[in-house]
């Protein structure tokens, strides 16, 4: 069966703080996501990763930075937590070729207070 | 501009009627499309695959327009469980993965 899991449901944390976002998948993908929903909004890319080490800018990168040194892991970075990222984050994997489709991962609400 | 756009809705829609709507995008180098659904406090899930001769999965039917660069979704026969929130989705490039906002189906007795 088909597994994106993320690190945490829930997390909060403090202005200021570096928080890690943690995603795992078990499906060999090449392609990774990182998205944020926000009410309204839909799900905003914030990073892609096409391969290992290899990254993308998506349309709201700021504040955040990504580490994919294996194929199966991709983490998300926020380096000084701010309030206006308390969103909800979801992880996504995806292969190269052939279908395209993306499973995600459950997601985690991330406060930051 | 958004790189893909959708009528937020809600449509409300009732149990055994047809609803249909669209979803348009930016980019004409864009070379897949799907359509997603999304549960209250779910993560989203691919509803189907949207072919350019336009394609048919059960009650769902989808639809690309290319020239006009839109794509659509009709559901037939509505049901409760159908009340979700669909999300049009584009592939850019490389694989990389656009989501429009999404239009929210609220299906009533």
């Amino acid at each position: 069966d088909v597994k994106v899991t993320q690190s945490s449901r829930y997390l909060v944390k403090r202005t200021g703080e570096k928080v890690f976002l943690e995603c795992v998948q078990d499906m060999d993908h090449e392609n990774m996501f990182w998205y944020r929903q926000d009410p309204g909004l839909g799900l905003r890319l914030i990073y892609f990763s096409y391969d290992v080490k290899m990254k993308e800018k998506g349309d709201i990168p700021e504040g955040y930075s990504v580490s994919r040194e294996k194929k199966e892991r991709f983490s998300l970075i926020l380096e000084s937590a701010s309030t206006n990222q308390t969103s909800m984050y979801l992880c996504a994997s995806s292969a190269k070729a052939g279908t395209l489709e993306a499973f995600f991962g459950q997601g985690t609400r991330l406060t930051v207070v | 501009r958004k790189e893909v756009e959708q009528d937020p809705g809600p449509f409300n829609v009732p149990e055994g009627a047809t609803v249909a709507f669209n979803c348009t995008y930016s980019n004409s180098a864009s070379q897949s499309f799907f359509w997603y659904r999304q549960d209250c406090r779910k993560e989203p899930k691919l509803l189907m695959s949207v072919y350019s001769s336009g394609n048919e999965d059960g009650r769902f039917t989808a639809q690309l327009n290319r020239a006009s660069q839109y794509i659509s979704l009709l559901i037939r026969d509505s049901k409760l469980s159908d009340s979700a929130t669909y999300l049009c989705v584009v592939n850019t490039s490389w694989g990389k993965l656009q989501f429009g906002a999404g239009t929210q189906v609220v299906v009533t007795p």
